[in-house]
């Protein structure tokens, strides 16, 4: 048992080139969450999931599309990356939503834009 | 939306005293109550949570109270270890069933 699994952990990029970070969970839960952690920031929502073929707009959401094809995998994608999207990006789920249980997070992915 | 504001935010505690970490939110109509441990170069893990209709919970040397009138809820970290260094988020629901997280607060225990 896995948990949640993000790829790739490591990124540098260059202005205006895309790129998709993928999270899989093996828990069967319905919940899916985007997060980006910058220092003094805390963590904020980028976009985040209900369900398998939805999807919702966070905090955060500009510059940032994702989808949820499949239950166990939301990608988040960055089509023309820019320098402000230089973060760590986690990934989470929950069998319910956030207001009301625990999330799990995968353990990051780190993300340079020069 | 839901604020989340945490003080202080940083803590230094010598190991085996006591920390405690205060955060206030905006949104009366807030629930649920969670607390995330982040070591260093670490996932986000929940250590513990409180809801609503409870003014306080324990877990081992952890303990979270709620003032819903005031509208801020605390971390209380008892016999503090070297292991208990870490960054502390708090988070709030809102009223749009989101949670809302705090900037955090980093918490070091001196040997």
């Amino acid at each position: 048992n896995a948990g949640v699994t993000q790829t790739p952990k490591f990124r540098v990029l260059k202005t205006g080139q895309s790129m998709t970070l993928l999270c899989a969970q093996d828990m069967n839960h319905e919940y899916m969450y985007w997060y980006r952690q910058d220092p003094g920031m805390g963590l904020r929502l980028i976009h985040y999931s209900v369900g398998e073929g939805t999807t919702a707009k966070g905090e955060v959401p500009d510059g940032y599309n994702v989808s949820r094809l499949k239950k166990q995998n939301f990608l988040l994608g960055l089509e023309s990356a820019a320098p402000s999207q230089t973060s760590v990006y986690f990934c989470a789920s929950s069998i319910l939503g956030d207001d009301t249980g625990e999330l799990f997070f995968g353990e990051g992915s780190r993300l340079t834009v020069l | 939306g839901e604020n989340v504001e945490q003080h202080p935010s940083t803590l230094s505690v010598q190991e085996g005293d006591s920390a405690v970490i205060k955060c206030t939110y905006s949104d009366s109509a807030s629930n649920y109550f969670p607390w995330y441990k982040q070591e260093l170069g670490k996932r986000p893990q929940l250590i513990i949570d409180i809801r609503s209709n409870v003014g306080e919970k324990k877990d081992q040397r952890i303990a979270v109270t709620l003032n819903k009138t005031a509208k801020h809820f605390s971390l209380h970290i008892t016999e503090t270890q070297p292991e208990d260094s870490a960054v502390y988020f708090c988070a709030a629901s809102d009223g749009n069933n989101r949670l809302a997280f705090g900037k955090g607060n980093q918490v070091v225990v001196i040997p």
